[in-house]
């Protein structure tokens, strides 16, 4: 079926470990993005990406990586984990602009000990 | 990029107009604004997107006053499969800047 799906959907590690969510569209969407959503803060950007092989950084980048190497994923690194960084981790995709409506997995539930 | 605050939650009945406002003091002349609704446990999906004046679709209605410094997203005659967060995203087509409110809890009651 066509669509967004998001793998782990729940995700147990320590600290200091590197753990990786992963993002798959099948609609051929130039754009893809991750966010996370944390209590009271909304969602935030974290990196996006305009096409394969082209990212940037969003509003909270600081800890993360991605990559953008086949226009259909979008994984998202944490190179080492901290406890500061448990969320729920949403990744998106859209056609033409950011502005163009997005379409939500239903997240990665990502808790660090 | 403009910063947007939402009011944290609201309440409502069934079959009531409902009219969550979204401040955004500093939009600039590129930003857009798009509001979305979420589920528990689901990501969040897009309801309606405006520029200025008003948009309606067969889900909801979008104003937008001339200073553009706000929009009013308007549900008419909630049901209980309303209750919902909704958030307003501003966003640039020419930075790709993106920046979403903290959402607005509503709470439709029968």
């Amino acid at each position: 079926d066509a669509g967004i799906t998001q793998s782990p959907r729940y995700k147990i590690t320590e600290t200091g470990r590197q753990v990786t969510l992963m993002c798959h569209q099948t609609w051929s969407h130039s754009y893809m993005f991750w966010y996370r959503q944390d209590l009271g803060h909304g969602l935030r950007l974290i990196y996006y990406s305009a096409a394969a092989d082209i990212t940037d950084k969003g509003e909270v980048p600081d800890g993360y990586v991605v990559s953008r190497s086949k226009t259909e994923n979008f994984p998202l690194t944490l190179e080492s984990a901290t406890r500061s960084q448990t969320s729920v981790y949403f990744c998106a995709s859209s056609e033409g602009t950011v502005l163009q409506p997005q379409h939500f997995g239903d997240g990665t539930r990502l808790s660090i000990l | 990029l403009a910063k947007t605050t939402q009011p944290i939650s609201m309440d409502s009945y069934e079959g009531q107009e409902v009219n969550i406002t979204c401040s955004h003091n500093n939009i600039a002349t590129n930003d857009y604004i798009t509001w979305y609704q979420q589920f528990p446990s689901q990501g969040p999906r897009f309801i309606i997107q405006g520029y200025k004046t008003k948009v309606t679709n067969e889900v909801a209605s979008l104003f937008i006053p001339a200073d553009r410094k706000s929009s009013t997203l308007s549900l008419p005659r909630v049901s209980l499969s309303d209750t919902a967060v909704y958030y307003c995203l501003v966003g640039d087509m020419n930075t790709d800047k993106l920046i979403f409110g903290t959402g607005t809890r509503l709470q439709v009651f029968p």
